[in-house]
């Protein structure tokens, strides 16, 4: 089975640390999500992207945190500096918008743990 | 803004029960999906309903959307310890962006 792949699964950082999360979408998918799940505030949506480019990046702080797609094979979120509060669960999610749509795969997350 | 309410928050049942999970929307949903989740995993795609009053069914999972399409249910038959998870309901809004209800958390004890 195709699979979103991320790394690191775990990771813990002291806090102004810079942190870079990284995501593989599944070949031939043309939209990238980043989301952010805690036990407070569930799934939240930080970015996403459709063909590489940024669609919708307005649950992110934007003063902190960043996410790009160099390419199609690689998605990446950064924040710096991290802070305690962005310990988290992070999930990259990829799917192939389009007729007929088949839902999207996620991956297995990165856990953040800021000290 | 679309919210999604999800009941109950938390249910623990014992092997073998019937239960039933809602999502509710303050919006009609342009696509329903529901998700299950398990502990260190992230959201696994169970189902996409679209048309109001549609039924689908998935083994012991039967998924119904209301003819409204502003709620939908999920009931699981004869529960086993393997359905354990986190449920999720999640709506497409435009731009296909995904948006998810709070969850509820299923036990089931063998």
């Amino acid at each position: 089975d195709a699979r979103v792949t991320q790394t690191p699964r775990d990771k813990v950082t002291e806090m102004g640390q810079e942190v870079t999360m990284r995501c593989q979408p599944i070949l031939g998918h043309n939209t990238v999500f980043w989301y952010r799940q805690t036990m407070m505030q569930g799934l939240e949506l930080l970015a996403y992207f459709r063909n590489r480019a940024p669609l919708d990046d307005s649950g992110m702080p934007k003063d902190r945190f960043s996410a790009e797609m160099p390419d199609a094979t690689l998605a990446t979120l950064k924040i710096q500096p991290s802070e305690p509060r962005d310990s988290a669960v992070y999930f990259c999610a990829s799917g192939l918008v389009g007729s007929p749509f088949y839902g999207y795969t996620f991956g297995s997350g990165t856990r953040l743990t800021v000290v | 803004t679309q919210l999604l309410e999800q009941s109950p928050q938390f249910l623990s049942i014992q092997e073998g029960e019937n239960l039933t999970v809602y999502c509710n929307s303050s919006s009609v949903f342009s696509s329903l999906q529901w998700y299950r989740q398990e502990p260190g995993e992230g959201p696994v795609l169970l189902v996409t309903v679209v048309t109001g009053g549609e039924v689908k069914k998935l083994k012991r999972l039967t998924f119904q959307f209301g003819d409204a399409r502003k709620d939908s249910s999920l009931h699981i038959t004869a529960a086993q310890p393997g359905d354990t998870g986190l449920y999720l309901c999640a709506d497409m809004e435009y731009g296909n962006k995904l948006v998810f209800g709070a969850g509820t958390i299923l036990r089931v004890k063998s």
